[in-house]
């Protein structure tokens, strides 16, 4: 089954600071998304990515960045930190081929203080 | 605007019993419909996913139903379990491809108590 590991699991910062979200899935899928989940709110597309060096945006983009460096790793990156930005952060994949499953990670909860 | 609206929010119920969960939505075109199961501080995991136009689908306890002309899901639970606690959220995905988008509800929360 493919695995998809977030690092890290849990993470508070202060506002301004700077944070890094890390993604690694090992399945050799195509896709790769971080996802944002709020209480009363489904899962919210922050960016994703088709390949290594791709990068598209998604639904909520503002105040995020994203690089998807290998098949393998895509990071989502918060340079000014806002408590807007605490929540339960998703990182998911999936292969490009018809109605294909999509795995997800098991979540990093960030806190913004 | 909320696309896909699920119901109850939450839900208590007695171990043994059974329950079913509803999902309703306007997402257009809908490719597919899965049932995802997220425990509290997990990722999620499917279990179920419906794609005809008026499917069906049963997975052990679980079982799924999708009709495309109402755009109503269901997913029932047969003689739940302490360990079916968690949140069970509903996604229409758009496209049968990842290159479609997928729309989430916001959830229903189960509580199963002895």
């Amino acid at each position: 089954e493919a695995a998809v590991t977030q690092s890290p699991r849990n993470k508070v910062t202060v506002t301004g600071g700077n944070v890094t979200l890390s993604c690694r899935q090992t399945n050799s899928h195509n896709y790769m998304y971080w996802y944002r989940q709020d209480t009363g709110h489904g899962l919210r597309l922050i960016h994703y990515s088709y390949g290594a060096g791709n990068l598209q945006i998604g639904d909520v983009p503002d105040g995020y960045k994203a690089t998807r460096t290998t098949q393998e790793d895509f990071f989502l990156l918060l340079e000014l930190a806002s408590p807007s930005q605490t929540s339960l952060y998703f990182c998911a994949s999936s292969d490009a081929a018809a109605n294909t499953e999509v795995f997800f990670g098991k979540g990093t909860r960030l806190t913004v203080v | 605007k909320t696309q896909v609206e699920q119901s109850p929010q939450s839900l208590v119920v007695r171990q043994g019993e059974n329950c079913v969960l509803q999902c309703n939505y306007s997402v257009t075109p809908d490719n597919h419909l899965r049932w995802f199961k997220q425990d509290t501080g997990k990722g999620l995991v499917s279990l179920t996913v419906l794609v005809d136009q008026k499917d069906k689908t049963s997975n052990g306890r679980y079982s799924a139903t999708l009709d495309k002309d109402a755009k109503h899901s269901t997913l029932h639970i047969t003689a739940t379990l302490l360990d079916d606690t968690a949140t069970y959220i509903c996604v229409v995905g758009d496209r049968g491809s990842a290159l479609g988008r997928l729309h989430f509800g916001a959830g229903t929360q189960l509580i199963v108590i002895p």
